[in-house]
């Protein structure tokens, strides 16, 4: 099992909805990401944070707001998104930033369509 | 010339075959190569890292060719359940150290 919990495993939404992804890790790691796959496709990232602050911002779209209330929660909040944005929304951590082991954890991600 | 480049597969072996990946990568100044491991509609999993002198983990060896830019993964005696897509992934270093770059992976099918 993951030790990176992602909520909700998946999500409908309509265009003008807002809703938000959550993400938790209890392992003490001090930065955790966003990333975002399309099928048959890498991951790619979209934010960082380090010691809860954004540190990476990978010119995301506003309709993607990202929050860090603390050093265990990551949350990512959608408001007005394209059908083009369905996809599978990743949550990981690592235990620093830059990840010089290389060593990412994920989580099992959220599978999001936009109608 | 893309950053981290794949062969997309797949490669379709029978159980107890040998099979060997490579990526390129294009950046020379590239610190750290790592081989990820993705399951069908699961999240990406750190499979082992790459070091200069190759380094074997059981059936799994993985080498590095800074000369030539690649790295490679080979896999002995295949089973079913290494049936996966396997991600190359490298740290770039410098001014973007820590944003490892993923290339699009190599499918695997491993058949009974």
């Amino acid at each position: 099992d993951t030790e990176v919990t992602q909520t909700p495993k998946h999500l409908v939404m309509g265009m003008t909805n807002k809703k938000s992804l959550k993400c938790e890790q209890h392992m003490g790691h001090r930065a955790m990401y966003w990333y975002k796959q399309k099928a048959k496709k890498p991951p790619e990232l979209m934010f960082v944070y380090s010691y809860e602050k954004l540190s990476i911002n990978e010119s995301v779209p506003s309709r993607f707001s990202p929050e860090c209330p603390n050093s265990s929660l990551l949350n990512l909040h959608l408001h007005a998104l394209q059908p083009e944005d369905s996809a599978l929304y990743l949550c990981a951590s690592s235990q620093d930033y830059p990840a010089v082991t290389g060593e990412l954890f994920f989580g099992e991600g959220s599978r999001l369509t936009v109608l | 010339r893309k950053e981290v480049e794949q062969d997309p597969g797949p490669f379709n072996v029978p159980e107890g075959a040998t099979v060997a990946f490579n990526c390129t990568y294009s950046n020379s100044a590239s610190q750290s190569f790592f081989w990820y491991r993705q399951d069908c509609r699961k999240e990406p999993k750190l499979l082992m890292s790459v070091y200069s002198s190759g380094n074997e983990d059981g059936r799994f060896t993985a080498q590095l060719n800074r000369a030539s830019q690649y790295i490679s993964l080979l896999i002995r005696d295949s089973k079913l359940s290494d049936s996966a897509t396997y991600l190359c992934v490298v740290n770039p270093g410098g001014g973007s150290q820590g944003n490892l770059i993923f290339g699009k992976g190599t499918k695997l099918s491993v058949k009974p």
